[in-house]
This record gives C-alpha cells, sequence and structure tokens, in this order.
C-alpha cells in the first residue's frame, strides 16, 4: 500500500535557525513527489514538484531535495513568515489523485 | 482570477439532512477533486473527475456523491449526513490529467450535528 510518512509533527524554532523536514514514502512507481504549504484556515498552495532521485527545487529560504525512499524540505534562516503546515504527497503510476501525509506544523519565533 | 471558489465557507448541519457543497473553477482545468481534511488523518480523497462527464472514487467515498456536468462545477453532495462527515473540505483542481500540480480552494467547514 502507498504511504507517506512525514516528521516530526511539530516543530519549533527560532528565527534563524535552520532545520530539515523529512517525507519518507513506499509508493508503487513514484511519478511525482510534491511540497505543499498551508496556513491556518486556508487551502494548501503548491510550493514544488520533485520527478527522480538526486533532483533539488528552491524557492527563497525553501530547498526541497529527493532521494529513493524520501524528501527533504531544508528551511534556511527561517522567519516567522514561514510558519504553516507543510505538507508532502506523492503520485504514483496507476494513481489518479495525490497521496498526502499527515503534515509538519513548523512555528518560528522572533 | 478567482482560482477555485468554494460554497459555503462554513455550515453548521442537522443529522439526516442532505448538503451540496459548491465547487467553481475558472482555469478550465480538466481535473477535479474532492478530499476532507480531518485533525490527525490529514488530506483524504473522496471523489475525483478527470474529466467533464467522468467521476471516480477516491478513498473515502462512502456517503458522498459527485457529479461534473461541466468543465468549471463539481459539486459534492452528501445525501443524509452523518456526525462523522463533520470535517473541512477542500475542493481542487489540475491542470494535467494524471493529478501534476493541484490549486485548491479555501476550504467548506462543516459540522453535523
Amino acid at each position: 500500500e502507498d504511504q507517506v510518512t512525514q516528521s516530526p509533527e511539530a516543530l519549533r524554532l527560532q528565527e534563524g535557525e535552520s532545520s530539515s523536514l523529512n517525507c519518507s514514502y513506499t509508493v508503487s512507481g513514484l511519478r511525482g513527489l510534491f511540497w505543499y504549504r498551508q496556513d491556518p484556515g486556508k487551502g494548501p498552495e503548491f510550493l514544488f514538484t520533485l520527478y527522480s532521485a538526486g533532483e533539488e527545487k528552491e524557492k527563497e529560504r525553501l530547498k526541497a531535495t529527493l532521494t529513493k525512499k524520501e524528501s527533504f524540505l531544508h528551511i534556511t534562516a527561517p522567519k516567522p513568515e514561514d510558519s504553516a503546515t507543510y505538507l508532502c504527497a506523492v503520485a504514483n503510476q496507476a494513481g489518479t489523485a495525490l497521496i498526502f501525509g499527515k503534515g509538519t506544523t513548523l512555528s518560528v519565533s522572533s | 482570477i478567482a482560482g477555485i471558489t468554494q460554497a459555503p465557507t462554513s455550515q453548521i448541519l442537522a443529522a439526516g439532512r442532505r448538503m451540496t457543497l459548491r465547487c467553481t473553477q475558472d482555469m478550465r482545468h480538466n481535473a477535479m477533486y474532492w478530499y476532507r481534511q480531518d485533525l490527525g488523518l490529514g488530506l483524504r480523497l473522496i471523489h475525483y473527475s478527470n474529466t467533464a462527464g467522468t467521476t471516480g472514487k477516491g478513498e473515502v467515498p462512502d456517503g458522498y456523491s459527485v457529479s461534473r456536468a461541466n468543465t468549471d462545477d463539481f459539486p459534492l453532495t452528501l445525501a443524509s449526513a452523518v456526525p462523522s462527515q463533520t470535517s473541512v473540505y477542500f475542493c481542487a483542481s489540475s491542470d494535467e490529467g494524471d493529478t501534476g500540480e493541484l490549486f485548491f480552494g479555501e476550504g467548506s467547514r462543516l459540522t453535523v450535528l
């Protein structure tokens, strides 16, 4: 069964304290791995798509990387406005929609 | 550009009542989806539609129905609401039939008493 596991469930950082979020997956033929950001009371917002092991994508203070078993979302020198829930999702070869993890809630304090 | 519009944003409903959550997109995307989001369970797919006129079941379809009469609209109906259907419901669309990047609405918070 295809599965996505995110860790930690919650992460508290001081402003400027870099860290990483983990997304481990088991999937029958990875077609793509996606990262989303969700603010409280809002719908998820797309961040990145990764397609193959070794691929990296960057956007401002965020960098996503992908291996054959997991993806990391690296946050460099975070700011309070980076506080949100970050969701990881995968698309498999046979699937018709994304399979989401439960998310990591990041809180960045100044 | 509005993107995805969901209505209502919030609703309290008595058990046994019928309810339709509306979803409209203005991006001319072929694929549309309904997810529910529950604390500790994450986002789970209810129903999807790859193109107008077709629909399919997701992970948790029981108690829900959908229709896709045209490209823009994808309503979700609860025929007889039960308390376990209390959740936040998100509609999403994708430009690619095989999921691609999803665009989400702001959600509809439904409470069934």
